[in-house]
Parts: C-alpha cells; structure tokens; sequence
C-alpha cells in the first residue's frame, strides 16, 4: 500500500514553461486535492476533486488546471509557470469531503 | 479575518514538559477539527481529528474542542524531542481550511 504518491519530488522550470503533477492513491478514496504550501502562510487549497468526474476551484486556483483522470489519478497543469508559483505542491486524498486526508510526499516547484 | 488562526510560535518547551498549542476559528457551522504534525520537509500527517466538544485523549496527545468559543487546542504531555515539528490545525467546513502551523522545539 504506497497511499499517495506524486511525482515529480522536484522540478525547476522557467518562466513560461509548462508542465504537469501527477499524483496516484491506491486507498480507494472519493476525493482528491491539491495544495501549495509557503513559508508562514499555511496550505492553500488549490483545486480538489469530490468525487469521479468532478473538479472544483479552490482557495488560489488562477494558473493551474486539473483533470480527475479516474478515480487514482489526479494531476495538476500549469499552462504558463510564473515565479509566484514556486512552491511544495502537496495532493491529498480522503474518503469523504468530511473526512481525514491523507498526503503525498510533495514536490518541490521552482520557477526562474 | 483569516479563517483559522494558531499561536505564533516558535513555541520552545523543555523534555518532559507540556506543550499547549492553540487554534481559533471564524466559521461557527464547522463541523470537524484536526491536527496534523509536519516534520521539515516532510508532508503533513494526521495526529488527531475531534468533532464533538470536549476532551479526546490519543497517548502523550489530548485535543480539546469548545465550539462555542470556536476554539480547538492541542495539549503535548511529556514532550519528546521527537515532538519538535510544525503543527497544523485544520478546520472542515466541506473544505480543509488550515492555520498556517505553529513550530515547537522540545529542548533536551
């Protein structure tokens, strides 16, 4: 049982690059999510997922896109990468909305 | 208003004492409170979830929940070196809102 899994762990980009956060659960869960964490500010939702087949904005979605592949997959694009998305991008995944969720390891995004 | 909102650490605490993390809140509908230990450059992990006000005990750890206060804290009895972690509270309104963590060091 890996739980949830990301990759990459790291990845340096430039501005205006693309690229896309793959991350995979193998608990069966209902619902998935992506956050960014930065220095004193917390994690941050940026988009989840609630269920197969649904996708819904978060706290701080602007530059990002997701796709609920099925019902393991989750991954997270960015289109067009900025320095103020330098972050660790951690995805997440729960039974229920309601319930405790359970993280990746991360990946740490640098963009120059 | 932030959402949720911890003490500012850093909190220094030596082996063997209490360690009082604190959290408040602003959405008075929430219905289930967790707390989540982060070692550096680790991912967060579950300690400790709490939806019925009062008391939980897990071990060294005890949650407390006063919803009409919109508080939730966690106590760290016996503190450990091993202790010596960020600390998260989350609040679930139907999202995970979390505090942006409060950083104890257990001094040996």
């Amino acid at each position: 049982n890996a739980g949830v899994t990301q990759t990459p762990k790291f990845q340096v980009l430039k501005t205006g690059q693309s690229m896309t956060l793959q991350c995979a659960q193998d608990m069966n869960h209902n619902s998935m999510y992506w956050y960014r964490q930065d220095p004193g500010m917390g994690l941050r939702l940026i988009y989840y997922s609630a269920s197969e087949g649904t996708t819904d904005k978060g706290e701080v979605p602007n530059g990002y896109n997701v796709s609920r592949l099925n019902k393991r997959e989750f991954s997270l694009r960015l289109e067009s990468a900025a320095p103020s998305q330098t972050s660790v991008y951690f995805c997440a995944s729960s039974e229920g909305r309601a319930d405790t969720q359970y993280f990746g390891p991360g990946t740490r995004l640098t963009v120059l | 208003q932030k959402e949720v909102e911890q003490n500012s650490g850093p909190l220094s605490v030596p082996e063997g004492a209490i360690a009082s993390l604190n959290c408040t809140y602003s959405d008075r509908g929430s219905q289930s409170f967790f707390w989540y230990r982060q070692y550096s450059g680790k991912s967060p992990e579950l300690i400790m979830f709490i939806y019925s006000n009062g008391d939980k005990e897990d071990g060294r750890f005890t949650a407390q929940l006063n919803k009409a206060s919109q508080y939730v804290s966690l106590l760290i009895r016996d503190s450990q070196p091993s202790d010596s972690a960020t600390y998260l509270c989350a609040v679930n309104d139907y999202k995970l809102s979390f505090g942006a963590g409060t950083t104890v060091t257990v001094r040996a």
